[in-house]
């Protein structure tokens, strides 16, 4: 079956530090790609996507790239700031249907 | 609407009790599905529903699970005789198109 598998957290950064969260995936066929973000006492936000080999995401300064060859979709963030202090979900859709998400990794920003 | 709403946010039920979840979707989204959120993992499929027509349940837990969205929009998600481990945070997500989906705050089940 697919399976999301991503970086175990909790991940500490100071302001304005690079930021990568891994992300690889098993899956049959050819899967859409996704990173969610879920701040603090709120729900499931789409962060980026991508639907294709190759495609970049982009959104609020945080990228990925679906990576056919390595099965990977790994979030960079070139400067993190406190704000960005949340739960950051990868998640592929296969089919029409469903979602299967990683276990999220928790990001704490210090100042 | 402005965005997928739940309700109720918080429940709190006795074991073998029965408990109803609603989800509105945002007007006019085809696609609905439910979700299973332990604490410290990951969103978990439940069921998905394109209108009225549940398209795949294959992710409900037992025959005490039951979902049903009967005029395309609304949905309600159903458990039986609830029991410690249906203890989650049930979410709710629409879709006008896919892939993007657009999920609700949530509703935190405990079963005590």
């Amino acid at each position: 079956g697919n399976s999301v598998t991503q970086m175990e957290g909790p991940v500490t950064l100071s302001e304005e530090a690079f930021l990568t969260i891994n992300c690889t995936y098993t899956a049959t066929g050819y899967p859409s790609l996704f990173w969610y973000v879920q701040y603090p006492g709120e729900g499931l936000q789409l962060l980026l996507k991508a639907t294709k080999a190759d495609d970049k995401g982009s959104n609020k300064g945080f990228e990925a790239t679906y990576r056919k060859e390595t099965t990977s979709f790994h979030l960079e963030k070139g400067s993190v700031q406190v704000s960005d202090s949340a739960v950051y979900f990868c998640a592929l859709k296969a089919n029409a249907g469903k979602s299967t998400f990683g276990d999220g990794t928790t990001l704490t920003v210090k100042p | 609407g402005a965005g997928v709403s739940q309700s109720p946010r918080y429940k709190v039920a006795k074991r073998g009790q029965d408990v109803a979840l609603r989800c509105d979707p945002i007007s006019g989204h085809v696609s609905l599905f439910w979700y299973q959120q332990a604490l410290g993992q990951g969103p978990e499929f439940l069921t998905y529903f394109q209108n009225e027509a549940q398209l795949d349940k294959s992710g409900l837990p037992s025959d005490r699970f039951f979902a049903e969205r009967p005029e395309g929009s609304v949905s309600t998600l159903k458990i039986q005789r609830t029991q410690q481990e249906d203890s989650a945070v049930y979410l709710c997500a629409s879709s006008l198109w896919l892939p993007a989906q657009y999920f609700g705050p949530g509703t935190r089940l405990l079963v005590l």
